[in-house]
């Protein structure tokens, strides 16, 4: 059974940086093809994808936020970190991470997300 | 980027109806096109990908079309659990990302 759950502070301070772990289970990260997006969506808003890792650690990242961004994988085979640095209200979403599958790259599933709030 | 436009952004339908959502690239993407279903507080779902394909466990009246830089979800006969909100994502060029559209919302007339 494929799962993915993200872990992480629900509340940052502006200029924070946030770190968020997404833990993953019923596939490998070192699977040929497979990989893990990070996507957020302000609350009432649409979804804005934010960064990718694949299996040979090939990663892209939002022309908008590219500055702000890594990805990475985690000592544990089965996490990806993302870290979003100087971190602003605006910035305040449910952030999600996803598995990548297939040789078309569309996201097969999604982890439950979870709200970070940006606030002094 | 890759930037995606789906068009309506809002849609008022009825139980029954058949309903095309469009979406538009900016540059061509051959059929790298993906759509999900999103419905209030849950994470999207898959219903179709490569432009044609529907995933596994997504009911037939579900369908998409298109190549190139235009595409289309149809829903033939809505029913009350279709009412959601429908993203389309390219993800043609690894490298520059994976865009998603807008949204368009789909709401009970």
């Amino acid at each position: 059974q494929v799962t993915l759950k993200e872990s992480g502070p629900v509340l940052v301070k502006p200029t924070e940086t946030l770190t968020l772990t997404c833990t993953v289970s019923g596939f490998s990260l070192s699977n040929a093809r497979m990989g893990v997006s990070w996507i957020r969506q302000p609350p009432g808003k649409a979804l804005e994808w934010l960064a990718h890792i694949f299996s040979n650690d090939g990663k892209s990242f939002s022309t908008s936020l590219k500055s702000r961004l890594t990805v990475s994988k985690g000592t544990s085979k089965s996490q990806v970190v993302l870290t979003m640095a100087n971190m602003d209200p605006v910035d305040t979403a449910t952030y999600y991470c996803a598995r990548i599958s297939g040789v078309t790259g569309e996201i097969d599933y999604w982890g439950q997300g979870t709200l970070v709030t940006v606030s002094s | 980027d890759i930037q995606m436009t789906q068009s309506p952004s809002s849609l008022s339908a009825s139980v029954g109806d058949r309903v095309t959502i469009t979406c538009r690239a900016s540059q061509t993407i051959s059929t790298y096109l993906n759509w999900y279903q999103q419905k209030p507080g849950k994470a999207p779902k898959l219903l179709i990908y490569a432009a044609s394909s529907l995933q596994s466990g997504v009911p037939s009246r579900f369908s998409g079309s298109g190549s190139g830089t235009d595409f289309t979800l149809t829903i033939r006969s809505l029913q009350p659990e279709d009412f959601a909100t429908y993203y389309c994502q390219q993800t043609y060029s690894t490298p520059l990302g994976h865009t998603f559209g807008q949204g368009t919302k789909l709401e009970i007339k």
